[in-house]
């Protein structure tokens, strides 16, 4: 069974800073991984989604890594905002289902 | 306007009630998920249908029952509400399965009392 970790599951960052967040998962025969970003209250926001083939993907100040055979994945965040606080979801599509194992999150407040 | 959208936003109700959650997407996607967010935020999948045909049916206790009319809705229909079934449920939808992104809805917090 197929079970996603982030960490850290909290971080808190001034303005400006560059940030990576972490994602691993147990099994590598996946379709694809997805970064999403949930707001409190609100629905999740898919960022990027990687396919199994690809090595990364990058959207603006976002940049996601995708390593398969080590199980990773990493989101960069260049240049923080406040705006970027939310909390940022990895999810993984494996080959075995159609729906995503999403890990718990990590809630990232970036402090002006 | 709003590309996947689900109601009602909030639901609380006593325990033993029957209620349902509607969820419409307008994106002409052929699939359509439920997902439960608990208390500790840990999202997961609940029932998945491609094309008005059910494909995924995580361990949900059979209160829980979905419909798809067509392509564009599938709402949640709950019988005998415990309250464990306290969480925020998000409707979702892709254009295929396996490969694309998904959109979701904003979600419905539901209390059971």
């Amino acid at each position: 069974k197929q079970e996603v970790t982030q960490i850290p599951a909290a971080l808190s960052v001034p303005e400006g800073e560059n940030l990576v967040l972490n994602c691993s998962f147990t099994d590598s025969a996946i379709y694809n991984l997805q970064w999403f970003r949930q707001d409190p209250g609100k629905g999740l926001t898919s960022l990027l989604l990687i396919q199994s083939s690809q090595r990364e993907q990058t959207s603006g100040r976002l940049n996601a890594s995708l390593d398969k055979s080590s199980g990773r994945s990493t989101l960069y965040i260049a240049a923080s905002q406040p705006g970027d606080s939310a909390t940022y979801l990895c999810a993984v599509n494996s080959n075995s289902g159609y729906a995503l194992n999403f890990g718990k999150g990590t809630s990232l407040l970036v402090t002006p | 306007d709003t590309a996947v959208s689900q109601t009602p936003k909030y639901l609380v109700t006593q325990m033993g009630n029957d209620k349902s959650i509607k969820c419409e997407q307008n994106l002409g996607h052929d699939t359509m998920y439920w997902y439960k967010q608990d208390s500790k935020k840990f999202l997961k999948i609940m029932f998945s249908y491609n094309n008005k045909e059910l494909i995924i049916n995580e361990t949900v206790p059979n209160r829980f029952s979905p419909k798809s009319p067509d392509k564009a809705h599938l709402n949640l229909h709950i019988n005998s509400l415990e309250l464990g079934d306290s969480a925020v449920y998000f409707c979702a939808s892709s254009l295929g399965t396996a490969n694309e992104k998904l959109f979701f809805g904003s979600g419905t917090q539901l209390s059971v009392l």
